[in-house]
């Protein structure tokens, strides 16, 4: 079946745009998770959806940064006023929902932005 | 707070070397492990887990032993590929069930010359 998908897959901005990145996760999986992979570095927790609603934002650097999940299925990463520092790789991930065993994580392949 | 600490690259092998990656981690409580794996061009991917203290993941070869009087969980191969040339990370999950964001460490760059 299909994978989580994401787009664009390159974003180019100018400092102070407003972005927003989508994620496509895999059909059924109510979890989803955004990652941040800058150069050089492994991904870092932004936040995770279970179902529409943010379980978990302790991840989102400050309140430029907002995600959102309306139907439970799509998410949108908002990017308010860029910074250079924004620049990196933004994964997207989603997960099954089960409370009694570990749930693999599936990646896509991930929007590279971009701010000059 | 939880964190992963793994060898830093690049690494360069012959075709048919013994590949060893180390991975330490910190955490509270009983986390599970996990390798992924970055092919060039390609999305990060499941390459094993480990959810319990002296268990063994294992996939394409590839091994890695949960040690919690180390803390570890060192990524091993007895003869590795041109193939198998990615980025690995190594990553754990403060809990053993449910969804948990992942914690990383910062990838170790694997090449592989024939």
């Amino acid at each position: 079946g299909a994978g989580v998908s994401q787009t664009p897959s390159n974003k180019v901005t100018e400092k102070g745009k407003y972005v927003e990145l989508r994620c496509d996760p895999i059909s059924g999986h109510t979890a989803l998770y955004w990652y941040r992979q800058s150069l050089g570095q492994g991904p870092e927790f932004l936040i995770y959806f279970q179902g529409t609603g943010a379980a978990d934002d302790s991840g989102l650097p400050n309140d430029r940064f907002f995600a959102v999940r309306p139907e439970g299925s799509v998410s949108t990463l908002k990017i308010q006023r860029t910074e250079r520092g924004d620049s990196a790789v933004y994964l997207c991930a989603s997960s099954r929902a089960s409370a009694h065993s570990y749930n693999e994580q599936f990646f896509g392949p991930g929007t590279r932005l971009t701010v000059l | 707070g939880d964190s992963v600490t793994q060898m830093e690259g690049p690494v360069t092998l012959s075709e048919e070397a013994f590949l060893t990656i180390n991975c330490t981690y910190t955490a509270t409580g009983y986390p599970s492990l996990f390798w992924y794996v970055q092919y060039p061009g390609e999305g990060l991917q499941l390459l094993l887990k480990a959810t319990k203290a002296d268990d063994k993941g294992s996939n394409k070869g590839f091994e890695a032993t949960y040690r919690k009087e180390t803390t570890s969980f060192h990524l091993e191969k007895g003869s590795v590929q041109v193939s198998d040339s990615a980025v690995y990370f190594c990553a754990l999950s403060p809990r053993n069930s449910g969804n948990t964001p992942l914690v990383f460490g910062k990838g170790t760059r694997l090449s592989v010359i024939a």
